[in-house]
């Protein structure tokens, strides 16, 4: 597509839910990163895929947190018995090759979780 | 551990005034340097980088120079405008990884 595209653009969900957050690269980005943007700080590294696999995922804060991106292309970031300090803006980044050092990245509009 | 810290926020300014936003950074290596810009309602957006010490990056009238003596990168710009309100981002990539640490924004607002 056009940009990186993320949904749902919004959710909200009760404390101890699963959640389910999509990404859509960027059509033939191979590199797929997650951030995640707390209010009033800058996004912090989740993980980081090269293809179908995890090539770093050293910032997932726990066992809760997984993500998968199985046929390389569109990711799912998943989070179990969500929790009131999960509330953030999910981001969702592509990139051509694993070059960023060069040319940063193309970053989506991001999810907005709301825990409650 | 590696990190980026901005000038305070929010800043105002009235239109086609000069702009500075400082950033400075630590980190093992030679990181290349970014800047972020966050639009009202928009995506992240790249603004400008740059790869070693003494490269100046520009785009859209705004420039930064890569200084490794004061380990800084700072963000210029000579005449604002209204349109330039958004959010900025300073970040670093380390040397053989893809990830990008970022510092936590500076809110800037134009006022005409």
């Amino acid at each position: 597509g056009a940009g990186v595209s993320q949904t749902p653009s919004n959710k909200v969900t009760e404390k101890g839910k699963y959640v389910e957050l999509r990404c859509d690269p960027i059509s033939g980005h191979t590199a797929l990163y997650w951030y995640r943007q707390s209010l009033g700080q800058g996004p912090e590294f989740l993980i980081y895929f090269q293809g179908t696999g995890a090539a770093d995922d050293s910032g997932l804060p726990n066992d809760r947190f997984f993500a998968v991106r199985p046929e390389g292309s569109v990711s799912t970031l998943k989070i179990q018995r969500t929790e009131r300090g999960d509330s953030a803006v999910y981001l969702c980044a592509s990139s051509l090759g694993s070059n960023v050092r060069d040319r940063g990245y193309t970053f989506g509009s991001g999810t907005r979780l709301t825990v409650v | 551990g590696d990190s980026v810290t901005q000038m305070e926020g929010p800043v105002t300014l009235s239109e086609e005034a000069f702009l500075t936003i400082n950033c400075t950074y630590t980190a093992t290596g030679y990181p290349s340097l970014f800047w972020y810009v966050q639009y009202p309602g928009e995506g992240l957006q790249l603004l400008l980088k740059a790869t070693k010490a003494d490269d100046k990056g520009s785009n859209k009238g705004f420039e930064a120079t890569y200084r490794k003596e004061t380990t800084s990168f700072h963000l210029e710009k000579g005449s604002v405008q209204v349109s330039d309100s958004a959010v900025y981002f300073c970040a670093l990539s380390l040397q053989g990884a893809q990830k990008l640490v970022f510092g936590q924004g500076t809110r800037l607002t134009i006022n005409p």
